[in-house]
């Protein structure tokens, strides 16, 4: 069985600080994660994904997550907010052979100006 | 290209009567996806296929039946509708199994039961 757990379901970061989303792992086999960012009205697109290769994934509009399996952890991080980042973003976890992807309940982000 | 499209964006229903939702993608993919998306549950899988002709259960797939007759469409039915179904429903698609592939979304239906 395979889920992921995000912490803190509202987040507000200032423009231009460091964006900072927690997500944390369980998975009986070695995990693929994802994370996908959902604006407003609209479907998710996905952001990066780590597939055992590199452990520092980069993603889309300057966003990384680096995978700590000592951690059971895979944080997404942008160094400097910009308002258009406002929306909800989503981890998801599948395994080797998965069909599926299991998908955590977000995290909402806000940017104050 | 379109990319993946659903059908309709919003409706309401009352308590009993029954619909169905189209999803299209033009991406030619084997794997296709329904999931329903509630406040503070993220998203949960309902129902999924992995080639034309072929079904699976996925999370929560009570009170929803699929069809894929066509590698292009798949087709989400509410047989009875409940006020429990009202929620967000999203279509995805994906070329290869969802642990490697990104999965595709389509823009949302929005459906209310009273």
């Amino acid at each position: 069985a395979q889920s992921v757990t995000q912490l803190g379901s509202h987040v507000s970061v200032s423009e231009g600080a460091l964006v900072l989303l927690r997500c944390n792992y369980s998975s009986s086999v070695p995990p693929y994660l994802f994370w996908y960012v959902q604006y407003p009205n609209q479907g998710l697109q996905l952001l990066l994904k780590y597939t055992s290769a590199a452990t520092l994934v980069k993603g889309i509009n300057g966003f990384e997550a680096e995978f700590k399996k000592s951690e059971t952890s895979f944080h997404l991080t942008k160094p400097s907010a910009h308002m258009s980042d406002a929306a909800e973003y989503f981890c998801a976890v599948s395994g080797f052979g998965n069909e599926k992807l299991t998908f955590g309940t977000g995290t909402r982000l806000t940017i104050i100006p | 290209n379109a990319g993946v499209t659903q059908t309709p964006k919003f409706r309401v229903l009352k308590t009993g009567q029954s619909m169905t939702l189209l999803c299209a993608q033009d991406m030619n993919h084997e794997y296709m996806y329904w999931y329903r998306q509630d406040p503070g549950m993220g998203l949960r899988l309902i129902h999924y296929s992995v080639g034309e002709g072929t079904t699976a259960k996925g999370e929560v797939p009570d009170g929803y039946n699929v069809s894929r007759l066509k590698k292009q469409n798949f087709l989400l039915g509410l047989e009875s509708a409940a006020p429990s179904q009202t929620s967000v429903y999203f279509c995805a698609s994906s070329n290869q199994l969802a642990y490697t592939d990104t999965q595709y979304f389509g823009p949302g239906t929005r459906l209310t039961v009273l």
